[in-house]
């Protein structure tokens, strides 16, 4: 049963530490998308790729957010320093760009004190 | 992009089917519609979309207007794990399968 992995599931820092969030999108996928969920933003797209390209990043603060995927099997979503205020879930899908379904994984819970 | 509105909380008997509604007055010609929904503690999970034809799969059945304006979104039998929120959501490709979440609507299921 093929899935979206993401890791860490819990991650807990000081603000001021770097973050790094891994996802694995399901196998043979070429798009991969990072939301954040938080209760007063909802879900919120930060950045998606296809092919393993940045096509829009325009929901990321440039400031301290940077997502990359080094491979196929393989997205990061770094923060540094971190903020309180990055608080939140953060998930990861993929999928197929000719197709309409995106798959997400089970999510990072960030708290950031 | 464009928006859709929906009731931000709705309440079911079990065994009993459940009619979501969903407005999208300014759905562009290439938009489809898109129901997500969240489980407690889960990731968003795909339930069904739909571009003009009324659509069924095995969770559920999703009914589009005729001028595409609004959408149902049907849980035939609704059960304690349909408990979740419901996202309807406006995505192209040519956006790049893009999906903007809203507020959902919020299903309570009773037993």
């Amino acid at each position: 049963d093929a899935r979206v992995t993401q890791t860490p599931r819990h991650k807990v820092t000081e603000m001021g530490q770097e973050v790094t969030m891994r996802c694995q999108p399901i196998l043979g996928h070429n798009t991969v998308f990072w939301y954040r969920q938080t209760m007063m933003q909802g879900l919120e797209l930060l950045a998606y790729f296809r092919n393993r390209a940045p096509l829009d990043d325009s929901g990321m603060p440039k400031d301290r957010f940077s997502a990359e995927m080094p491979d196929a099997t393989l997205a990061t979503l770094k923060i540094q320093p971190s903020e309180p205020r990055d608080s939140a879930v953060y998930f990861c899908a993929s999928g197929f760009s000719q197709d309409n379904e995106q798959f997400f994984g089970p999510g990072t819970r960030l708290t950031v004190l | 992009d464009a928006k859709t509105t929906q009731p931000n909380s709705m309440e079911s008997n079990e065994e009993e089917p459940v009619h979501l509604p969903c407005n999208h007055s300014t759905i562009s010609g290439t938009d489809y519609i898109h129901w997500y929904r969240q489980l407690p503690s889960q990731g968003p999970e795909y339930v069904i979309h739909g571009l003009t034809s009324n659509v069924n799969n095995r969770m559920a059945s999703l009914a589009i207007a005729e001028d595409r304006k609004s959408s149902t979104l049907i849980l035939h039998r609704a059960t304690l794990r349909d408990a979740a929120v419901y996202y309807c959501i406006l995505s192209s490709q040519a956006a790049g399968n893009k999906l903007t979440f809203g507020g959902g609507t919020r299903v309570l299921v009773k037993p």
